[in-house]
């Protein structure tokens, strides 16, 4: 089955590391593009930033540049989402998505999706 | 940067009407359109993608259009299982829309 599977659900305090994992099967991981997306309590889903974990070349959004990183290790087929210092305003769901690209239907979208790991953080 | 706009934020909704999402582009994205559902609790799903092409097992009831600034996501025929949350995505930033709540009336 092709499938994205995420880890459990995390409760941290303020000034805690965390790291976050999505393990893809059923397919070829180095060959599509990760992607994770945040969605605080009641609201939209914002793009983060996508790793090719073939090379693990890494796109921030912006918004995410220098607040998170992203890694993969392609070993274990597996992609990752840290924080080194975790805020409250960190708490919230997080999703990993594969990026399916195809040269006819343009720079790719997220066709498959991990079922989301809930990130806690209180003091 | 390209700003998406989805409108309505909220639409009420009967089982059986014919419901219309807009999401406008602050710029021309081609076709690199991606409609996405979610309900509560669960993972988004995709429905549509490069505007208009419906992801396989999707039901055709659901139907996308646009090109440009300017797309639509139409239910033709509302079920209930359709109660749930759409986003847009413009692919090219991955930005997606600020989503529209289809509730029931």
């Amino acid at each position: 089955e092709v499938q994205l599977v995420q880890s459990g659900a995390e409760v941290k305090k303020p000034g805690e590391s965390l790291k976050i994992s999505c393990k893809g099967s059923g397919y070829s991981f180095t060959s599509y593009w990760i992607g994770w997306v945040r969605q605080m309590p009641g609201k939209g889903l914002e793009w983060m930033g996508i790793i090719y974990p073939g090379d693990s070349d890494t796109r921030y959004s912006p918004s995410f540049q220098g607040q998170v990183t992203i890694s993969a290790d392609k070993s274990i087929s597996t992609a990752y989402l840290q924080w080194s210092s975790l805020k409250a305003s960190d708490t919230a769901m997080y999703y990993c998505a594969r990026h399916y690209e195809r040269a006819a239907d343009g720079p790719g979208y997220f066709d498959l999706w991990g079922r989301g790991t809930l990130v806690t953080v209180s003091s | 940067d390209i700003q998406m706009t989805q409108s309505p934020s909220t639409l009420s909704a009967s089982v059986g009407d014919r419901v219309t999402i807009t999401c406008r582009a602050s710029q021309s994205i081609s076709s690199w359109l991606a409609w996405y559902q979610q309900k509560p609790g669960k993972a988004p799903k995709l429905l549509i993608y490069k505007a208009s092409s419906l992801e396989s097992g999707v039901p055709s009831r659901f139907s996308g259009s646009g090109s440009g600034t300017e797309f639509t996501l139409t239910i033709s025929s509302l079920q209930p299982d359709d109660f749930a949350t759409y986003y847009c995505q413009q692919y090219n930033s991955y930005l997606f829309g600020g989503g529209t709540k289809v509730e029931i009336k």
